[in-house]
């Protein structure tokens, strides 16, 4: 089945420092990928998303491009800040619109 | 505003209680899930519904029950048979059937067994 790997965290920077989450897929097809955020105690919230081969999706200075030759969606910040600091999850969804695969989570600490 | 709301924020239960997680969304979506959060850990499927008055078990269902009466309802009961019931729950909704759309999110309830 469809799955979605992620880099291990927990990721640690200093403020001001260049980010980069790995996350790979494995489908049948081509799927829409997401990427999530949750801050402490809250629920998720879509960062971004891509819906075909080479899309970049971004939001709040955060990028992902949608690679299929290397089935992968790395999300990527210029410059983080203390208030990043939160969980960063990968996720796919096939194009027929059934349930996700969620990535097992990436925990970002940024230090000031 | 259109959205997703879970409730209680906090829950606490006592040994072999039932207790009732809400979950009500305004976004005419069709589909709505629910997971569990333990600290440090992913997120794992309970039960999701495409359409009212059908649901579906996930990946850790025992233990649990819900509901799909409205479309904009999908509560979630936790009985007395899930021994480890302590975690965070979360609710989405979503658009069925065409790829691209996200879940949208409840801000989510903590569940405590005292």
């Amino acid at each position: 089945g469809d799955s979605v790997t992620q880099m291990e965290g927990p990721v640690t920077l200093s403020e001001e420092a260049f980010l980069t989450i790995n996350c790979t897929y494995t489908a049948t097809g081509y799927p829409s990928l997401f990427w999530y955020v949750q801050y402490p105690g809250e629920g998720l919230q879509l960062l971004l998303k891509a819906t075909k081969a080479d899309d970049k999706g971004s939001n709040k200075g955060f990028e992902a491009t949608y690679r299929k030759e290397t089935t992968s969606f790395h999300l990527e910040k210029g410059s983080v800040q203390v208030s990043d600091s939160a969980v960063y999850f990968c996720a796919s969804r096939d194009n027929y619109g059934q349930n996700f695969v969620f990535g097992p989570g990436t925990r970002l600490s940024v230090l000031p | 505003d259109g959205g997703i709301t879970q409730s209680p924020k906090y829950l606490f239960r006592k040994e072999g209680q039932n207790v009732t997680l809400s979950c009500e969304q305004n976004l005419n979506h069709d589909a709505m899930y629910w997971y569990r959060q333990d600290p440090g850990q992913g997120l794992r499927l309970i039960y999701y519904s495409q359409i009212v008055n059908d649901f579906q078990k996930g990946d850790i269902a025992e233990g649990y029950s819900v509901s799909r009466e409205k479309k904009e309802s999908f509560p979630l009961t936790v009985t007395s048979a899930q021994k480890n019931p302590t975690a965070f729950y979360l609710c989405a909704s979503s658009v069925t059937g065409v790829g691209g759309y996200g879940y949208t999110f409840g801000s989510g309830t903590r569940l405590t067994v005292v």
